[in-house]
């Protein structure tokens, strides 16, 4: 699987956008962007996944460029929970692929 | 509604106990996985199935062991716990649409003294 890059730390205020860019420059053509969410040591939450569309749902939206070597999460109105490690991995699209995290990103919401 | 549960949530135990961290779900996966977190650290793949009599080595070597009898169940064994086996695992499963990605439980969070 292909090895993403994030900032180790970002800051946003509460009501804002928060977003989260990650690079992924060796992603091959079957393989999908997930994005996770681990807060204070509890059990990591999946948040969105997509392979070359743009995709939202109820928690965020994910923007992934044209050439798939970059993406960026959103969170369109950061509150204090939000306050998290969030994780970018890229994964093959074969169902005994398993997920690898990385550093993550440490996003610090505040008020 | 249909979750993945770990129990205990803490455990500390003394050198050279045997000792079992369980993992059950309800959500009918066939896939499940063992990682181990230390604190601030990366999460780390130390064992996974893709069903049942089904058991792999992540990419975390590890001295633990597991099991997988019944679909529902992923029990982690160590023989004879030291303390550098001080740590979080984490059980995760996912079903036959991996597309939707994995469901973790809370963690066990294992001190060894």
């Amino acid at each position: 699987d292909a090895k993403t890059t994030q900032p180790p730390s970002m800051d946003c205020a509460e009501g804002r956008a928060a977003n989260l860019p990650c690079n992924h420059s060796t992603i091959s053509g079957n393989e999908y962007v997930y994005w996770y969410r681990q807060i204070h040591s509890q059990g990591p939450q999946y948040i969105i996944h997509g392979l070359k569309n743009n995709e939202t749902n109820e928690m965020a939206s994910l923007i992934i460029t044209e050439d798939r070597k970059s993406s960026t999460l959103i969170l369109p109105h950061a509150t204090l929970r939000d306050t998290a490690v969030y994780y970018c991995i890229v994964r093959g699209n074969s169902g005994y692929s398993t997920l690898t995290f990385g550093k993550g990103t440490m996003l610090l919401v505040s008020p | 509604e249909a979750d993945i549960y770990q129990t205990p949530r803490y455990l500390v135990i003394g050198t050279g106990k045997k000792i079992t961290l369980e993992c059950s779900q309800t959500m009918g996966h066939d896939k499940m996985y063992w990682y181990q977190q230390d604190p601030g650290m990366e999460l780390h793949l130390i064992h996974y199935s893709y069903g049942v009599n089904s058991t792999e080595k992540g990419d975390l070597s590890s001295e633990s062991t597991v099991s997988r009898i019944r679909t529902e169940h992923f029990p982690l064994t160590l023989e004879s716990a030291r303390p550098s086996h001080t740590s979080q695992y984490l059980c995760a499963s996912s079903g036959a649409n991996y597309n939707y990605g994995y469901t973790f439980g809370s963690g066990t969070r294992l001190t060894v003294v």
